[in-house]
């Protein structure tokens, strides 16, 4: 399969606990974004990762979210003591290039109770 | 703030005829863009792309333009299908791509 990976598909979490979302992109992508996305609105920009280095960071990533990039190949995007308002598909994407297109994976909807 | 608009939460066709579909966005340093289609419970798919050195991009029944001066652009899908029942997002980048701002979508409804 040569598409973008993400897993868990869904995951369902108390508040105050914290979750790891993994992406795998695309092999020969050298950059991967999180975005996130609630009802009714488009995908909102989290970060950004050009190989291993994170090179942009939204203002809605607050100091819960940390994002990695290992040896420029998969990422986590992490969330520590959840929020309510955490709840939300996260979606991850990559592409070859500033200016190819986004590949997304097929998101990880997060609920937290 | 919303660089990135599409004022029509959703749309209804007939099988047959076309759709159109609207984004106007404010950044005038936007230079290229791109159309997602949605299903729900996926991921957005990649549909069409133009960048602003053109006005218009086909790609078999998808064509999009782009009007410059009036910072718009739109999704012509001819002939519609049931099939392309789906929310579309259109999205802007501004090179060097940074990141990609997204509207809010338009959900399209093709009746058979």
């Amino acid at each position: 399969d040569t598409g973008v990976s993400q897993n868990p598909r869904h995951k369902i979490t108390k508040r105050g606990q914290n979750v790891t979302f993994r992406c795998d992109p695309i092999s020969e992508h050298n950059r991967l974004y999180w975005y996130r996305q609630t009802l009714g609105q488009g995908p909102e920009f989290l970060t950004y990762f050009q190989n291993e280095a994170q090179l942009e960071k939204s203002r809605l990533l607050s100091d819960r979210f940390s994002a990695e990039r290992p040896k420029g190949s998969f990422s986590t995007l992490e969330i520590q003591r959840t929020e309510q308002g955490d709840s939300a598909m996260y979606l991850c994407a990559s592409s070859l290039g500033p200016m190819g297109e986004l590949f997304f994976g097929e998101g990880s909807r997060l609920t937290v109770l | 703030d919303q660089q990135v608009k599409q004022n029509s939460p959703s749309l209804s066709v007939q099988e047959g005829r076309i759709s159109i579909l609207n984004c106007d966005y404010t950044n005038s340093m936007f230079d290229y863009f791109l159309w997602y289609k949605k299903y729900p419970a996926e991921g957005p798919t990649f549909l069409i792309s133009i960048s602003s050195i053109k006005d218009k991009n086909e790609d078999g029944r998808f064509t999009v333009f782009l009007n410059k001066s009036a910072k718009h652009l739109s999704l012509h899908i001819v002939p519609s299908q049931p099939g392309d029942s789906a929310v579309y997002f259109c999205a802007a980048s501004a090179y060097p791509g940074n990141q990609f701002y997204f509207g809010t979508g338009t959900s399209l409804t093709v009746i058979p």
